[in-house]
């Protein structure tokens, strides 16, 4: 069956402190992958996508993730993170041909502490 | 360039009644899929609709159903709503050509509360 599993449900980090959110997904082949940021009654602004090619894909506001195929993972990471980066992340997996039916984890929702 | 938008931003309905939600895709987008965020959990994808015509189906009952116009903007429709239809509704749109489907933009989203 087709999933995308986000280990933690929320994770807490100090300001200028590095960030690393666990993504997993199972499909039966490789899949488009995005993440996505949600902030509290807003909708989702994607971050960055990963299609083929670089398995490190570079995003906006400073976020990049990797793609790992032995390990059917997409970890998004920030070497800094700011207070504003307080938000729910959602990690994302899309058939390979750029279908429809985008299958969304439970997300991980991120704390930033001063 | 406008983003998508979607209306109204809020909605209190009670159970049994039906709803319509609205949605305007990006300019340039011909695909617009529709997303149910129950509180504290992830979207799930509900249908997409391609050029006027519903293109995929996620595993909801036929009380939803939508709409796509010719200027590819979208309606939501949820007849005999549940308590349990409570969610943030989210449009996403996009781009589809030659059998590809680009990334998804999302619109802000309607929250739906039925009491």
């Amino acid at each position: 069956a087709q999933s995308v599993t986000q280990p933690d449900i929320h994770i807490t980090v100090s300001e200028g402190a590095s960030l690393e959110l666990r993504c997993n997904y199972s499909y039966g082949a490789t899949p488009y992958l995005f993440w996505y940021v949600q902030s509290p009654g807003q909708g989702l602004q994607l971050l960055l996508k990963y299609f083929s090619g670089d398995t490190l894909v570079q995003g906006i506001k400073g976020f990049e993730a990797e793609f790992k195929r032995s390990q059917s993972s997409f970890n998004l990471r920030k070497p800094s993170v700011h207070w504003s980066d307080a938000a729910e992340y959602f990690c994302a997996v899309g058939p390979p041909t750029g279908g429809f039916k985008t299958i969304f984890g439970a997300g991980t929702r991120l704390f930033v502490k001063a | 360039e406008t983003g998508v938008t979607q209306s109204p931003t809020h909605l209190i309905k009670t159970r049994g009644q039906q709803v319509t939600l609205r949605c305007s895709s990006q300019s340039g987008h011909n695909t617009v899929s529709w997303y149910q965020q129950a509180l504290g959990q992830g979207p799930q994808f509900i249908f997409q609709y391609y050029r006027e015509e519903e293109n995929g189906r996620g595993n909801f009952p036929p009380r939803f159903s939508g709409l796509q116009f010719p200027n590819y903007s979208s309606e939501l429709n949820v007849n005999a709503l549940e308590l349990d239809d409570s969610a943030l509704y989210l449009c996403a749109s996009s781009q589809k050509a030659g059998g590809f489907t680009d990334t998804q933009y999302f619109g802000p989203g309607t929250r739906l509360t039925v009491l």
